[in-house]
C-alpha cells in the first residue's frame, strides 16, 4: 500500500539557517504530494503541493520538488524564522483524492 | 469566508460511553474526511463522505461511524469508547474531484477518554 516516510525530529536550527526535511514515499499510480504544517493547538494547514512529477510546489519561502525517480519530496527553506517553529507533515493523496496518507511529522524548533 | 468548523473543541468521556463530533465544511466544499491524530503522530484516515455516502474507509473498527447531511456537514460517532480512542479528531473538507489538490482542515476536537 501507499506510505510516507519522513525524517525524525526534532530539528533545531538557529534563525536564518537553511532547512531541509526529508520525505520519501511509496505509491502506485500517480499520487499528489503535499506538505502540511501544524502550529501548537491547531489543525493542519496546507503549505504546498505538487500534482505531477518534476512539479515544484512553493509557498512562504518553502519549496519542494516532486522527484519520481527517487520517490522523494523534500521540504526546503533558505532562511528559517522563529515563526516557522511547528510540526511539518509530508503527505500523499491517491489519484482520486479519496484518501490522504500522512507521515509521522517532523517537529522544527527555530532559535532566535 | 468561514473555513472548516468543528465542535466541540474539547470533550472528556468515560470508557464505554458514546460520543458525537460535528463538522461544517468550508463554504463551497462538498466532501468531508475524518482523521484521528494521536499525540505525537501523524493523522490517520478514518473515512470520507460524499453525497451522504461513505466513499472510502481506513482501518478503523465499526465502532467508528459517520454521517453526512444534505448541507454537507458531517458527524463522527464513536461507540463503546476505549482509552486508546483519546486523540485529536480532525475534519477536512474538499471539493469533489479536487481532493488530490489538498484539504482544508478544522482545528479539531480533542477527545479524552478516562
Amino acid at each position: 500500500g501507499n506510505s510516507v516516510t519522513q525524517m525524525e525530529g526534532p530539528v533545531t536550527l538557529s534563525e536564518e539557517a537553511f532547512l531541509t526535511i526529508n520525505c520519501t514515499y511509496t505509491a502506485t499510480g500517480y499520487p499528489s504530494l503535499f506538505w502540511y504544517v501544524q502550529y501548537p493547538g491547531e489543525g493542519l494547514q496546507l503549505l504546498l503541493k505538487a500534482t505531477k512529477a518534476d512539479d515544484k510546489g512553493s509557498n512562504k519561502g518553502f519549496e519542494a520538488t516532486y522527484r519520481k525517480e527517487t520517490t522523494s519530496f523534500h521540504l526546503e527553506k533558505g532562511s528559517v524564522q522563529v515563526s516557522d517553529s511547528a510540526v511539518y507533515f509530508c503527505a500523499l493523496s491517491d489519484t482520486g483524492g479519496f484518501k490522504t496518507i500522512f507521515g509521522a511529522g517532523t517537529r522544527l524548533f527555530v532559535k532566535a | 469566508d468561514a473555513g472548516v468548523t468543528q465542535s466541540p473543541t474539547h470533550l472528556i468521556k468515560t470508557r464505554g460511553q458514546q460520543v458525537t463530533l460535528r463538522c461544517s465544511p468550508k463554504s463551497g466544499h462538498d466532501t468531508v474526511s475524518w482523521y484521528q491524530q494521536a499525540l505525537g503522530q501523524g493523522p490517520q484516515f478514518i473515512f470520507q463522505y460524499y453525497e451522504e455516502e461513505e466513499r472510502q474507509r481506513g482501518n478503523f473498527p465499526d465502532r467508528f461511524s459517520g454521517h453526512q447531511f444534505p448541507n454537507y456537514s458531517s458527524e463522527l460517532n464513536v461507540n463503546a469508547l476505549l482509552l486508546g480512542d483519546s486523540a485529536l479528531y480532525l475534519c477536512a473538507s474538499s471539493l469533489s474531484g479536487t481532493g488530490n489538490y489538498g484539504y482544508t482542515f478544522g482545528s479539531g476536537t480533542r477527545l479524552t477518554v478516562v
